[in-house]
């Protein structure tokens, strides 16, 4: 079974900082995607990175496929409070979608 | 209009009891997903259904059983609850299976056994 892991666990930062989150595994994925999950909601889905050595830009939001397809990165320019929620990388293993246990992202006014 | 949708949105219950979710999505896609997310926001996968059929069942206990009478609904029976069943259940759909699909999530089902 292939685990994606992410770190930091929790992070907390006042408004205005930049932070990156990692998705990590040693099984290489065709496909990575990241989710965010506000509470009391379902995830909703930010990016799809498919090719290594991607870079996709939402915003604010940069994520970036590595080379080997093996880890994915989330970097946030100038965090807002809207920025808070639970950000989940998933990957595919054969027909399932797998998800790692998240960032839960903080972001203090 | 609501893509994916479940009822209850929560539901608090004793243990021992029989209860289901219902699960509905309207994008018209062939697959459907049951997901389990703890206390500690792990997501798991239970269950998922492609055009009717199994094709994923996790180590899930015999209590939980799925139906999908067709493909824009996939229920979710519990038989005898425990305290460990509390979490929130979260249905789901995609197109298709596989790598790259976009998973829609409905907005959970919050159970509580006590």
């Amino acid at each position: 079974t292939q685990l994606l892991e992410q770190s930091p666990q929790f992070l907390s930062i006042q408004e205005g900082e930049n932070l990156t989150v990692y998705c990590n595994s040693s099984s290489v994925f065709s496909s990575l995607q990241w989710y965010r999950q506000e509470p009391g909601e379902g995830p909703v889905l930010l990016v799809t990175v498919v090719t290594g050595g991607e870079v996709k830009k939402l915003k604010r939001l940069t994520f970036q496929f590595g080379d080997a397809r093996k880890d994915s990165s989330l970097h946030i320019t100038a965090a807002q409070p809207g920025d808070t929620g639970l950000y989940l990388c998933a990957g595919a293993e054969g027909d399932k979608i797998i998800f790692g246990k998240g960032t839960r992202l903080h972001i203090l006014p | 209009d609501t893509a994916v949708s479940q009822t209850p949105k929560y539901l608090v219950t004793q243990m021992g009891n029989d209860k289901s979710i219902k699960c509905e999505q309207n994008l018209g896609h062939d697959t459907m997903y049951w997901y389990k997310q703890d206390s500690k926001k792990f997501l798991k996968i239970m269950f998922s259904y492609n055009n009717k059929e199994l094709i994923i069942n996790e180590t899930v206990p015999n209590r939980f059983s799925p139906k999908s009478p067709d493909k824009a609904h996939l229920n979710l029976h519990i038989n005898s609850l425990e305290l460990g069943d509390s979490a929130v259940y979260f249905c789901a759909s995609s197109q298709t299976t596989g790598s790259g699909n976009t998973i829609y999530f409905g907005e959970g089902s919050w159970l509580t056994v006590v």
